[in-house]
């Protein structure tokens, strides 16, 4: 594909229940971001990658909250134990390099109940 | 630390009039700017951005925004908005393009 996909495009977890987030950035891209969008609010920040090292991890919002990109290419965002203030818009972009554009996905929609 | 703030929540113009969203931001050198559409759905698309020489900047889809450090803003601008510009707009400065902090967003409605 052209894009950075996402998917699921939407996902409900039962609180406590772990879900994993998958992202397939445009091919070629070395830099991979991932973004929480809570409602009403901008982006936030979680975790930035480089090829497969996980180079900034400060905006992860807790130890639950694990990020991973194994071959460097695509990235799975793993929340364990899910509570109701995870449910957001979680959102992906990838950049050909280091401090390049980044290009967006159209998120993962969570909701926790 | 950086900051971003877009005063307005919700803005509604009517189709054809010019529209102004307002963005102003705290940051302790020259930063990079930058305004995002999303529209519903879809991921975050950059309309512009400006990092440093012309202090006025041109984007896609007849967009453009001034950066101004004495004000410490970077409004988005267009003198006709079309009924496909409804959408979520947000500001965001950064350090760089990987380091971005985004504002809260302003929702604009179009009147027909």
């Amino acid at each position: 594909g052209a894009g950075v996909s996402q998917s699921p495009r939407y996902k409900v977890a039962k609180r406590g229940q772990d879900v994993a987030l998958r992202c397939d950035p445009i091919s070629g891209h070395v830099s991979l971001f991932w973004y929480q969008q809570a409602l009403g609010q901008g982006p936030e920040f979680l975790t930035y990658f480089q090829n497969e090292a996980q180079l900034d991890k400060s905006g992860l919002p807790s130890d639950r909250f694990f990020a991973e990109r194994p071959e460097g290419s695509v990235s799975t965002l793993k929340i364990q134990r899910t509570q109701q203030e995870d449910s957001a818009v979680y959102l992906c972009a990838s950049s050909l390099d280091f401090d390049n554009e980044q290009f967006f996905g159209p998120g993962t929609r969570l909701t926790v109940l | 630390a950086q900051s971003v703030t877009q005063p307005d929540i919700h803005i509604t113009v009517s189709e054809g009039a010019s529209l102004e969203l307002r963005c102003n931001y705290s940051y302790g050198a020259t930063p990079y700017l930058f305004w995002y559409v999303q529209s519903p759905g879809q991921g975050l698309q950059l309309l512009l951005k400006y990092f440093s020489g012309d202090t006025l900047v041109q984007g896609i889809k007849g967009f453009e925004a001034e950066f101004k450090r004495s004000q410490s803003s970077f409004n988005l601008r267009k003198p006709s908005v079309h009924w496909s510009d409804a959408a979520e707009y947000f500001c965001a400065v950064g350090d760089n393009n990987n380091d971005m902090r985004f504002g809260a967003g302003t929702r604009l409605t179009v009147k027909p």
